[in-house]
């Protein structure tokens, strides 16, 4: 089915522990999004892609890196994780630009990690 | 600064009775707005959205949100709730540029 997939779905990592989320989508999309959501705090974006590319800050990046690897695929990287990365990330994609607004994004099922 | 409120955390209703989930925004030029819901352990999915227009949206799944400049609104409504609305519910402001600002979400309980 077409959409946005993301591996893993469940991890745990020891502090200090460095991992990568992938995630991939086939709907031939421009611009893809990471996002972090945590209890009472809606979400977050921590990383976006315009185009393939291209990649920019949003509001949380601290702590991580993102690597767009071609148009399908856009991987988020904790180099060494801390307990206040315990949370559900959520990667998205949207079919034009970012500067469109109009846009709904499409959302993979999410990455649920916990940091120890 | 831009924000989005969603004054209710938690809602509970009855099957078959009609919803209505608030939705507050602050931005200063028109906005383009969207509800999402999510299911639990599962990613977002638009509802519906608006940008210019009719102020009465139509969504999917029997959803409708209206929007009120006047009031800063965006309320999302349903006429008769089915078992299976029960979600969490996001309202979101798109604002020209890449960013989206969601609401805090509104969790949706139906009682049988």
């Amino acid at each position: 089915n077409a959409g946005v997939t993301q591996t893993p779905k469940f991890q745990v990592l020891k502090t200090g522990q460095s991992m990568t989320l992938q995630c991939a989508q086939d709907m031939n999309h421009n611009s893809m999004y990471w996002y972090r959501q945590d209890p009472g705090m809606g979400l977050r974006l921590i990383y976006y892609s315009a185009s393939e590319g291209t990649t920019d800050k949003g509001e949380v990046p601290n702590g991580y890196n993102v690597s767009r690897l071609n148009k399908r695929e856009f991987s988020l990287r904790l180099e060494s994780a801390a307990p206040s990365q315990t949370s559900v990330y959520f990667c998205a994609s949207s079919e034009r630009g970012v500067v469109d607004g109009r846009i709904g994004y499409t959302f993979g099922s999410g990455t649920r990690l916990t940091v120890v | 600064a831009q924000s989005v409120t969603q004054p209710d955390i938690h809602i509970t209703v009855s099957e078959g009775a009609s919803l209505e989930l608030r939705c507050n925004y602050s931005y200063g030029a028109t906005p383009y707005l969207f509800w999402y819901v999510q299911s639990p352990g599962q990613g977002l999915q638009l509802l519906l959205k608006y940008f210019s227009g009719d102020t009465l949206v139509q969504g999917i799944k029997g959803f409708e949100a209206e929007f009120k400049r006047s009031q800063s609104s965006f309320n999302l409504r349903k006429p008769s709730v089915h078992w299976s609305d029960a979600a969490e519910y996001f309202c979101a402001v798109g604002s020209g540029t890449y960013k989206y600002i969601f609401g805090t979400g509104t969790r949706l309980k139906v009682l049988a």
